[in-house]
């Protein structure tokens, strides 16, 4: 089965803080994800990345960076926390290349307070 | 713009009684439509996936069916155990092969005893 693993299921961090949130996955996946997920909004992409090193802007950029150096591990940054990126992040990986139409496999997210 | 849109938001029913939840999308050709639950407090699981129209997958209580404009997630005889947020999504053919996906805002499921 693959596993995804956020490394935080709760977090409350201060405006202004500079946020790690960390992902790991165990499949060997070629892609990687982060998705807030708000109420009555849905699921919306912040980045992704099809590779080590590689990042793309999903719709929600703003505030966000990420780093990807090792192919199972996925990071969000948020530069300068804000009272309004308080939300659920979900963590996401799937299969790339002919594979590329199979399903994004989700960690258990992280609920992220900034107060 | 791709777009996916559930309905109903939120669906209260009794033990064994049988629904259908809508997912309609507009997709710019169709490479797969997903259905995941979502449990609260946890990230969406994967149930069914759907290429083309026509297409039927089955899942103890729950059937997957799939046409050119919208997918219906049929729940027969739905238990307590049922209750959870279901989620559609699509992924277009024109995507690139990093397995973008549009995800609809969900349908609330509560099954009463």
């Amino acid at each position: 089965d693959v596993k995804v693993t956020q490394s935080s299921r709760y977090l409350v961090k201060r405006t202004g803080e500079k946020v790690f949130l960390e992902c790991v996955q165990d499949m060997d996946h070629e892609n990687m994800f982060w998705y807030r997920q708000d109420p009555g909004l849905g699921l919306r992409l912040i980045y992704f990345s099809y590779d080590v090193k590689m990042k793309e802007k999903g719709d929600i950029p703003e505030g966000y960076s990420v780093s990807r150096e090792k192919k199972e591990r996925f990071s969000l940054i948020l530069e300068s926390a804000s009272t309004n990126q308080t939300s659920m992040y979900l963590c996401a990986s799937s299969l790339s290349g002919i594979y590329s139409n199979q399903p994004q496999h989700f960690g258990d997210g992280t609920r992220l307070s900034i107060l | 713009e791709d777009q996916v849109t559930q309905s109903p938001e939120a669906l209260r029913l009794q033990e064994g009684e049988s629904s259908s939840l809508n997912c309609s999308y507009t997709v710019s050709g169709l490479r797969g439509l997903f259905w995941y639950r979502q449990d609260p407090g946890k990230g969406p699981e994967f149930l069914f996936t759907l290429y083309s129209a026509g297409e039927e997958k089955e899942k103890e209580r729950l059937k997957a069916t799939l046409t050119k404009k919208e997918s219906f997630l049929h729940i027969t005889a739905p238990k307590p155990e049922d209750s959870a947020t279901y989620l559609c999504a699509v992924q277009a053919i024109l995507t690139m092969e990093n397995n973008d996906m549009r995800f609809g805002a969900g349908t609330r499921l509560t099954v009463k005893p």
